[in-house]
């Protein structure tokens, strides 16, 4: 029953680099969404995808690009990573956008920029 | 717009104590509303949920929450603290009419003391 699957857990990059997080859900569901977490700011929204096919824009999504590759699969691309951007990312899914449902997280991607 | 105020940044019981973790929320159409626990370093898990039936929900782990519409609150308690409920907790609102608007609050550290 694995639910919400990132990888990797942890990685460092140097300034400049690009990278890919992946992402992956079994639970069927339609929409996905990244967000990263930092100290005091609780979760922000990075981009979702409201369901297979779409993807928008969260919060603060500059810096980064996502791809839908399919209803299981959400994944984030940073191309040319920064400091500012030494985060945990999470990854969640949920039945529908549109719904009353709770989104269910994976357990995160602790990423440092150096 | 929706948002949500968690009152405390951090709360510190002692074991067997009762735990009280308050969030107001605002918002302009009918809200569901979550809390969430965060254990160090592990991804998000849901405590519980409010979606317009009952306004006392009760969550895992001896959690419960209120829903009070005239206080705009929905705070969370539990009769007797454990060290295991040491964590973050995070307190979100959702309205069914913007799915993909999931917000936060700020979180709250709570401390249990032997």
């Amino acid at each position: 029953n694995a639910g919400v699957t990132q990888t990797p857990k942890f990685q460092v990059l140097k300034t400049g680099q690009s990278m890919t997080l992946q992402c992956a859900q079994d639970m069927n569901h339609n929409s996905m969404y990244w967000y990263r977490q930092d100290p005091g700011m609780g979760l922000r929204l990075i981009y979702y995808s409201a369901s297979e096919g779409t993807t928008d824009k969260g919060e603060v999504p500059n810096g980064y690009n996502v791809s839908r590759l399919n209803k299981r699969e959400f994944s984030l691309r940073l191309e040319s990573a920064a400091p500012s951007q030494t985060s945990v990312y999470f990854c969640a899914s949920r039945s529908k956008a549109n719904s009353n449902q709770p989104q269910h997280f994976g357990d995160g991607t602790r990423l440092s920029i150096l | 717009a929706q948002s949500v105020t968690q009152l405390d940044s951090h709360v510190s019981v002692s074991e067997g104590t009762p735990v009280l973790l308050r969030c107001n929320y605002s918002s302009s159409y009918s809200p569901s509303l979550f809390w969430y626990v965060q254990h160090p370093n592990k991804g998000l898990q849901l405590l519980l949920k409010y979606t317009s039936a009952a306004t006392l929900v009760k969550g895992i782990n001896g959690f419960e929450a209120e829903f009070k519409k005239s206080e705009t609150s929905f705070h969370l308690t539990k009769p007797s603290a454990h060290m295991s409920d040491a964590a973050e907790y995070f307190c979100v609102v959702s309205e069914t009419r913007y799915g993909q608007n999931f917000v936060f609050g700020p979180g709250t550290r709570l401390s249990v003391l032997p």
